[in-house]
């Protein structure tokens, strides 16, 4: 059980496109969801919170018009890097918390990642 | 402030050589102490979660404790599979975010 699914694992795009990342819980309804990059060797660091049906809730220095999130259902949570240069290259991860997990309150569960090259 | 603080920053290991990590936390309220494992290139992956002070679990080679201030991963007889970063997380007062320490990241050498 507790399975988040990522897509796609690695994407190249040109500067100046935009890149849409998918992350799916499989097995269990999250109403939170969690976005996160990753530097090389570096820890997680939180981008932004995603609650079903309301906007997102952008760390602080995070573009929110850059970085556009979508929690449309209990399953689905989209980030869409608007028109990407190279320095967001990175590793972007989500999490999903499960809404009924009474017994285990606030563990994310996370995606396998993306890999996003912007040349 | 929360803080989560994890030592050592990398640990080398030889195959069947047990050791500890650890995991200093500061945070009001404790609402949970969680371990992760990170493979390079992949998502976390959710390995214990602890919730009150003496509290004890395991998997496999695997041991989690966890006292008021802070939790030890104990790796018992280590393989070159148990190579990865391993996280120390504990959710903040504010809508359960995680606070991630930086990482120990264990190598086993055969």
């Amino acid at each position: 059980g507790a399975v988040v699914s990522q897509h796609p694992s690695w994407v190249i795009c040109k500067s100046g496109t935009s890149v849409k990342i998918e992350c799916r819980s499989l097995d269990f309804q999250a109403t939170t969801m969690f976005w996160y990059r990753q530097f090389p060797k570096q820890s997680l660091m939180l981008m932004a919170t995603s609650n079903e049906g309301s906007k997102a809730t952008y760390e602080q220095g995070v573009e929110k018009d850059k970085f556009l999130i979508n929690h449309a259902s209990l399953t689905l949570s989209t980030l869409t890097v608007t028109s990407a240069h190279p320095e967001d290259s990175s590793f972007y991860i989500c999490s999903a918390r499960d809404k009924l997990a009474r017994g285990a309150k606030n563990i994310q569960y996370f995606g396998a990642g993306t890999r996003l090259s912007v040349l | 402030e929360d803080q989560v603080t994890q030592s050592p920053e990398a640990l080398r290991l030889q195959e069947g050589e047990s050791s500890s990590l650890n995991c200093s936390y500061t945070v009001s309220g404790l609402r949970g102490l969680f371990w992760y494992r990170q493979d390079p290139g992949k998502g976390p992956e959710f390995l214990f979660t602890l919730y009150s002070a003496g509290e004890e679990k395991e998997k496999e080679r695997l041991k989690a404790t966890l006292t008021k201030k802070e939790s030890f991963l104990h790796i018992t007889a280590p393989k070159p599979e148990d190579s990865a970063t391993y996280l120390c997380a504990v959710p903040s007062r504010e809508g359960g975010k995680l606070i991630f320490g930086q990482g120990t990241e264990l190598s086993v050498k055969p």
